[in-house]
């Protein structure tokens, strides 16, 4: 099935780093998640973007939606251990009622 | 409010049997939605229930199968177990469409042997 580009794949930062990670896609999509799941567990969502241009903070997490609707980015700022964990984005275009994912973000941070 | 929960938590079948996964959404909600994750595909989208009909169905074969009852308790059937059946199942509820934010429960690891 269809699914986002998501990047990068993995990323081993210092604790403090700011991370920067990114999903497009060629079809325009009318909400984005942003989701993070911890090893055997479900993933919890983190970010909702509903409208082209959105940009919205939970915390130290900052994600936009994007102003062509291809595309979304989340931003987390000065990491801490507890941020390790996979971070997916999601989507959902118009007129489909179903979820399409990245394949992750694998984020490491060292103390 | 509780959470998305998902029994059991963990499961180990051999080839050829057959599994039942069982999830319970969050209060009021009434969409359940199914997927599995594998670390080659990721995510994959199986159904979404919503009212006990499926409404949604992604590209899996018939041996995946589920339902959902009146209290918007749903469960996955998967018959003849494939050793590449072996994923994480996750399931995730919303309150009436599943186009609104989805919360996921934590999963049923199934091995198959």
């Amino acid at each position: 099935g269809q699914q986002l580009n998501q990047s990068p794949q993995s990323m081993f930062i210092q604790e403090g780093e700011d991370v920067s990670m990114n999903c497009t896609s060629s079809s325009i999509f009318n909400t984005w998640l942003w989701y993070k799941q911890d090893p055997g567990e479900g993933p919890v969502l983190l970010i909702a973007l509903y409208k082209a241009g959105e940009l919205t903070s939970n915390g130290r997490l900052t994600a936009q939606f994007g102003i062509t609707r291809k595309d979304s980015f989340l931003n987390i700022s000065a990491s801490i251990p507890s941020d390790v964990g996979i971070y997916f984005c999601a989507g959902i275009q118009g007129g489909s009622e179903k979820l399409v994912f990245g394949k992750g973000t694998k984020l490491t941070v060292n103390p | 409010k509780a959470g998305v929960t998902q029994t059991p938590r963990y499961l180990i079948k051999t080839r050829g049997q057959q599994v039942t996964l069982s999830c319970s959404p969050i209060s009021g909600h009434r969409s359940v939605s199914w997927y599995q994750q594998t670390p080659g595909q990721g995510l994959q989208f199986l159904f979404e229930y919503f009212s006990e009909t499926q409404r949604n169905k992604g590209n899996f074969p018939g041996r995946f199968s589920g339902r959902q009852f009146s209290n918007s308790r749903s469960e996955m059937n998967v018959s003849t177990l494939e050793l590449g059946d072996s994923a994480l199942y996750l399931c995730a509820s919303t309150e009436t469409s599943s186009s609104d934010t989805q919360y996921f429960g934590p999963g049923t690891r199934l091995t198959v042997l």
